[in-house]
């Protein structure tokens, strides 16, 4: 079964440039993430989508960043103008089902690394 | 006070020894919690749910205290691919995870 797909998984951008990060997550999962994490802590939610609405994005900086899954399938997360403080790995995750309470499995894909300089 | 905290480590053991994480949240109205592992430069992967009676895999043995809100990890005869970060992860009903800073384990021959 494929994975969750990533790209590109390296940026190098500089400061106020604008940057898109793209995520294909397993087929038939409903829930999608956007995490950030950053060199030394660990991922932090920007945004979850179920099926195409957004049920989270209370910490999506919406001043600069957006995300949008328009068919229910794949996602693109957007940056715009990039901060140094920008420079992190974005991880997208998706999910059979909402909240995953019942298995707490998130599956992850390998990251967009993003350096901002 | 931050939601999950954990001891960031590093945690330098030889191989065979046994360790033992720590992790404590902040929301009494977490349900679910968990154990991932993140390699170095991969993503985090699901090690283990965590239940109120506790619970085994292998090496591997997770416990949750509601009362004191903790979680704890202990790792017995550790091997040297035991290397990596352990995070500790809650989450409520219908929300996302939420991540600690996870704690570095280098386990060493």
């Amino acid at each position: 079964e494929a994975g969750v797909a990533q790209s590109p998984r390296y940026k190098i951008i500089e400061k106020r440039q604008s940057v898109a990060f793209w995520c294909n997550p397993i087929s038939g999962h409903a829930t999608l993430y956007w995490y950030q994490q950053i060199l030394g802590q660990g991922p932090k939610l920007l945004i979850q989508f179920q099926n195409n609405g957004v049920v989270d994005d209370s910490q999506l900086p919406k001043d600069r960043f957006s995300a949008e899954r328009l068919k229910g399938v794949d996602s693109t997360l957007k940056i715009q103008p990039a901060k140094l403080e920008d420079s992190a790995v974005y991880l997208c995750a998706s999910s059979l089902g909402r909240g995953t309470v019942n298995t707490g499995e998130l599956f992850f894909g390998e990251g967009s690394r993003l350096t901002v300089l | 006070r931050k939601e999950v905290e954990q001891d960031p480590g590093p945690f330098n053991v030889p191989e065979g020894a046994t360790v033992a994480f720590n992790c404590t949240y902040s929301n009494s109205a977490s349900q679910s919690f968990f154990w991932y592992r993140q390699d170095c430069r991969k993503e985090p992967k699901l090690l283990m749910s965590v239940y109120s009676s506790g619970n085994e895999d292998g090496r591997f043995t997770a416990q949750l205290n509601r009362a004191s809100q903790y979680i704890s990890l202990l790792i017995r005869d550790s091997k040297l691919s035991d290397s990596a970060t352990y995070l500790c992860v809650v989450n409520q009903a219908g929300t996302a995870l939420i991540f600690g800073k996870g704690t570095t384990l280098s386990v060493s021959s």
